[in-house]
Protein backbone atom coordinates (compact mmCIF):
# COMPACT_ATOMS: atom_id res chain seq x y z
CA UNK A 1 0.00 0.00 0.00
CA UNK A 2 1.37 3.78 -0.99
CA UNK A 3 1.84 5.79 1.91
CA UNK A 4 -0.30 8.42 0.24
CA UNK A 5 -2.82 7.72 -2.29
CA UNK A 6 -4.71 9.75 -4.31
CA UNK A 7 -7.81 9.27 -6.78
CA UNK A 8 -5.98 10.15 -10.23
CA UNK A 9 -8.93 11.35 -12.02
CA UNK A 10 -9.48 13.40 -14.35
CA UNK A 11 -12.35 15.24 -12.89
CA UNK A 12 -14.25 16.68 -15.32
CA UNK A 13 -15.83 20.18 -14.29
CA UNK A 14 -17.34 23.48 -15.42
CA UNK A 15 -16.11 26.39 -15.31
CA UNK A 16 -18.09 27.96 -12.15
CA UNK A 17 -18.59 24.34 -10.28
CA UNK A 18 -16.88 23.33 -6.88
CA UNK A 19 -14.29 20.16 -6.56
CA UNK A 20 -13.24 18.11 -3.94
CA UNK A 21 -10.28 16.36 -4.20
CA UNK A 22 -9.55 13.65 -1.20
CA UNK A 23 -6.07 11.87 -0.10
CA UNK A 24 -5.40 8.96 2.71
CA UNK A 25 -2.13 8.76 4.31
CA UNK A 26 -0.90 5.44 5.95
CA UNK A 27 1.71 6.80 8.35
CA UNK A 28 -0.40 8.12 11.46
CA UNK A 29 2.94 9.88 13.09
CA UNK A 30 2.86 12.21 10.47
CA UNK A 31 3.06 15.62 11.19
CA UNK A 32 3.13 18.00 8.10
CA UNK A 33 0.45 18.03 5.23
CA UNK A 34 0.40 20.20 1.93
CA UNK A 35 -1.15 20.27 -1.41
CA UNK A 36 0.79 21.01 -4.31
CA UNK A 37 -0.09 21.82 -8.04
CA UNK A 38 1.84 20.58 -10.75
CA UNK A 39 1.10 21.59 -14.33
CA UNK A 40 2.20 19.71 -16.92
CA UNK A 41 5.65 19.31 -17.77
CA UNK A 42 6.55 22.01 -15.47
CA UNK A 43 7.43 21.57 -11.48
CA UNK A 44 5.78 21.02 -8.57
CA UNK A 45 4.90 24.37 -6.83
CA UNK A 46 3.30 25.19 -3.09
CA UNK A 47 -0.18 25.34 -3.17
CA UNK A 48 -1.44 25.60 0.35
CA UNK A 49 -0.39 23.88 3.55
CA UNK A 50 -3.07 22.17 5.36
CA UNK A 51 -3.46 22.34 8.99
CA UNK A 52 -5.46 21.14 11.91
CA UNK A 53 -7.88 23.42 11.86
CA UNK A 54 -8.34 23.83 8.24
CA UNK A 55 -7.23 26.55 6.16
CA UNK A 56 -8.62 28.71 4.15
CA UNK A 57 -7.05 30.78 1.05
CA UNK A 58 -9.42 32.75 -0.94
CA UNK A 59 -11.55 29.75 -3.05
CA UNK A 60 -9.10 26.88 -1.96
CA UNK A 61 -9.96 24.95 1.16
CA UNK A 62 -7.94 22.72 3.24
CA UNK A 63 -8.97 20.06 5.93
CA UNK A 64 -7.12 17.45 8.01
CA UNK A 65 -9.16 14.72 9.68
CA UNK A 66 -5.86 12.77 11.72
CA UNK A 67 -8.37 10.22 13.41
CA UNK A 68 -9.72 8.85 9.44
CA UNK A 69 -5.98 10.29 8.42
CA UNK A 70 -7.37 12.26 5.38
CA UNK A 71 -6.85 15.05 3.82
CA UNK A 72 -8.97 17.21 1.53
CA UNK A 73 -8.74 20.15 -0.74
CA UNK A 74 -12.09 21.93 -2.07
CA UNK A 75 -12.01 24.43 -4.79
CA UNK A 76 -14.79 27.05 -4.88
CA UNK A 77 -15.73 28.79 -8.39
CA UNK A 78 -13.69 26.74 -10.82
CA UNK A 79 -11.52 28.65 -13.13
CA UNK A 80 -9.85 27.29 -16.18
CA UNK A 81 -6.60 27.95 -14.93
CA UNK A 82 -7.21 25.53 -12.44
CA UNK A 83 -6.56 22.77 -14.68
CA UNK A 84 -3.89 20.96 -12.71
CA UNK A 85 -2.83 18.13 -11.36
CA UNK A 86 -2.60 18.41 -7.29
CA UNK A 87 -0.26 16.21 -5.48
CA UNK A 88 -1.13 15.52 -2.00
CA UNK A 89 2.16 15.16 0.49
CA UNK A 90 2.81 14.59 3.77
CA UNK A 91 5.96 14.51 6.14
CA UNK A 92 6.91 12.74 8.90
CA UNK A 93 8.57 14.53 11.99
CA UNK A 94 12.02 14.64 12.36
CA UNK A 95 12.15 12.89 8.88
CA UNK A 96 13.50 14.97 6.09
CA UNK A 97 11.47 13.78 3.10
CA UNK A 98 8.04 14.51 1.80
CA UNK A 99 6.33 11.79 0.49
CA UNK A 100 3.85 12.49 -2.26
CA UNK A 101 0.97 11.60 -3.80
CA UNK A 102 0.24 9.94 -7.65
CA UNK A 103 -1.23 12.98 -8.03
CA UNK A 104 -5.24 14.00 -8.82
CA UNK A 105 -5.51 15.71 -12.53
CA UNK A 106 -8.15 18.29 -12.78
CA UNK A 107 -9.80 19.49 -16.09
CA UNK A 108 -11.94 22.94 -15.39
CA UNK A 109 -14.00 23.32 -19.27
CA UNK A 110 -15.87 26.48 -20.65
CA UNK B 1 19.14 33.35 -6.98
CA UNK B 2 15.39 33.45 -7.76
CA UNK B 3 14.87 30.12 -7.74
CA UNK B 4 16.18 26.27 -8.10
CA UNK B 5 18.04 26.15 -11.34
CA UNK B 6 18.39 22.81 -12.82
CA UNK B 7 20.44 22.10 -15.94
CA UNK B 8 20.25 20.60 -18.58
CA UNK B 9 16.97 21.15 -19.11
CA UNK B 10 16.30 18.02 -21.41
CA UNK B 11 19.11 14.75 -21.51
CA UNK B 12 19.31 11.92 -24.38
CA UNK B 13 21.29 9.03 -23.15
CA UNK B 14 21.97 5.82 -24.74
CA UNK B 15 22.02 3.05 -22.69
CA UNK B 16 24.62 2.16 -21.04
CA UNK B 17 26.16 6.09 -20.93
CA UNK B 18 26.76 7.73 -17.55
CA UNK B 19 25.26 11.09 -17.13
CA UNK B 20 25.47 14.11 -14.35
CA UNK B 21 22.50 16.48 -13.52
CA UNK B 22 23.07 19.34 -11.17
CA UNK B 23 21.06 21.58 -9.47
CA UNK B 24 21.65 25.11 -8.19
CA UNK B 25 19.68 25.45 -5.15
CA UNK B 26 18.17 28.78 -4.08
CA UNK B 27 21.34 30.74 -2.05
CA UNK B 28 21.59 29.89 1.76
CA UNK B 29 19.18 27.30 1.58
CA UNK B 30 20.72 24.34 3.98
CA UNK B 31 18.19 21.55 3.09
CA UNK B 32 18.30 20.18 -0.92
CA UNK B 33 16.50 16.98 -1.88
CA UNK B 34 16.55 14.74 -5.06
CA UNK B 35 13.39 13.52 -6.84
CA UNK B 36 12.21 10.85 -9.78
CA UNK B 37 9.37 11.52 -11.30
CA UNK B 38 7.68 8.72 -13.75
CA UNK B 39 4.95 9.56 -16.44
CA UNK B 40 1.55 9.85 -14.32
CA UNK B 41 3.03 9.13 -11.27
CA UNK B 42 4.25 11.85 -7.87
CA UNK B 43 7.58 12.54 -7.09
CA UNK B 44 9.30 9.76 -5.46
CA UNK B 45 12.23 10.71 -2.79
CA UNK B 46 15.63 9.78 -3.89
CA UNK B 47 17.97 11.66 -1.40
CA UNK B 48 18.72 14.19 0.98
CA UNK B 49 21.32 16.27 2.43
CA UNK B 50 22.03 18.60 4.61
CA UNK B 51 24.44 21.19 3.45
CA UNK B 52 27.15 19.03 1.97
CA UNK B 53 26.10 15.79 4.34
CA UNK B 54 24.34 13.24 2.84
CA UNK B 55 21.60 12.27 5.21
CA UNK B 56 19.61 9.98 3.47
CA UNK B 57 20.10 8.31 0.28
CA UNK B 58 17.14 5.63 1.20
CA UNK B 59 15.16 6.46 -2.17
CA UNK B 60 18.39 5.88 -4.65
CA UNK B 61 17.08 2.83 -6.71
CA UNK B 62 20.47 1.37 -7.03
CA UNK B 63 24.27 1.54 -6.76
CA UNK B 64 24.84 3.11 -10.08
CA UNK B 65 22.82 6.46 -8.82
CA UNK B 66 25.23 8.87 -6.67
CA UNK B 67 24.64 12.17 -5.54
CA UNK B 68 27.06 15.09 -4.29
CA UNK B 69 27.53 18.49 -2.64
CA UNK B 70 30.98 18.69 -1.80
CA UNK B 71 30.25 22.24 -0.92
CA UNK B 72 26.93 22.47 0.24
CA UNK B 73 25.32 24.03 -2.15
CA UNK B 74 25.39 23.25 -5.99
CA UNK B 75 24.60 19.52 -6.22
CA UNK B 76 25.33 16.63 -8.84
CA UNK B 77 23.47 13.60 -9.34
CA UNK B 78 25.08 11.14 -11.36
CA UNK B 79 23.55 7.84 -13.21
CA UNK B 80 25.78 5.32 -14.36
CA UNK B 81 25.14 2.98 -16.79
CA UNK B 82 22.06 4.03 -17.80
CA UNK B 83 19.12 1.62 -18.51
CA UNK B 84 15.60 2.32 -20.51
CA UNK B 85 13.82 2.47 -16.42
CA UNK B 86 15.97 5.52 -15.45
CA UNK B 87 14.00 7.40 -18.19
CA UNK B 88 11.80 10.05 -15.62
CA UNK B 89 12.25 13.75 -14.74
CA UNK B 90 14.86 14.08 -12.02
CA UNK B 91 13.46 17.32 -9.59
CA UNK B 92 15.90 19.31 -7.29
CA UNK B 93 14.25 20.59 -4.45
CA UNK B 94 15.82 23.11 -1.85
CA UNK B 95 14.65 24.27 1.29
CA UNK B 96 15.56 26.82 3.78
CA UNK B 97 15.61 25.24 7.53
CA UNK B 98 17.31 21.66 8.38
CA UNK B 99 14.13 20.23 7.19
CA UNK B 100 11.41 20.93 5.67
CA UNK B 101 8.13 22.29 7.42
CA UNK B 102 5.28 24.40 7.40
CA UNK B 103 7.98 27.23 7.89
CA UNK B 104 10.14 26.34 5.27
CA UNK B 105 8.47 24.27 2.51
CA UNK B 106 10.24 23.01 -0.91
CA UNK B 107 11.09 25.24 -3.65
CA UNK B 108 11.35 23.21 -7.02
CA UNK B 109 13.78 23.73 -10.06
CA UNK B 110 12.11 22.81 -13.53
CA UNK B 111 13.43 19.21 -13.61
CA UNK B 112 15.53 17.42 -15.78
CA UNK B 113 14.14 15.17 -18.36
CA UNK B 114 16.04 12.35 -18.65
CA UNK B 115 15.41 9.86 -22.04
CA UNK B 116 17.36 6.86 -22.19
CA UNK B 117 17.24 4.98 -25.95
Amino acid sequence: RKEVEQDPGPFNVPEGATVAFNCTYSNSASQSFFWYRQDCRKEPKLLMSVYSSGNEDGRFTAQLNRASQYISLLIRDSKLSDSATYLCVVNEEGFQKLVFGTGTRLLVSP
Amino acid sequence: GAGVSQSPRYKVAKRGQDVALRCDPISGHVSLFWYQQALGQGPEFLTYFQNEAQLDKSGLPSDRFFAERPEGSVSTLKIQRTQQEDSAVYLCASSRDHYSSYNSPLHFGNGTRLTVT
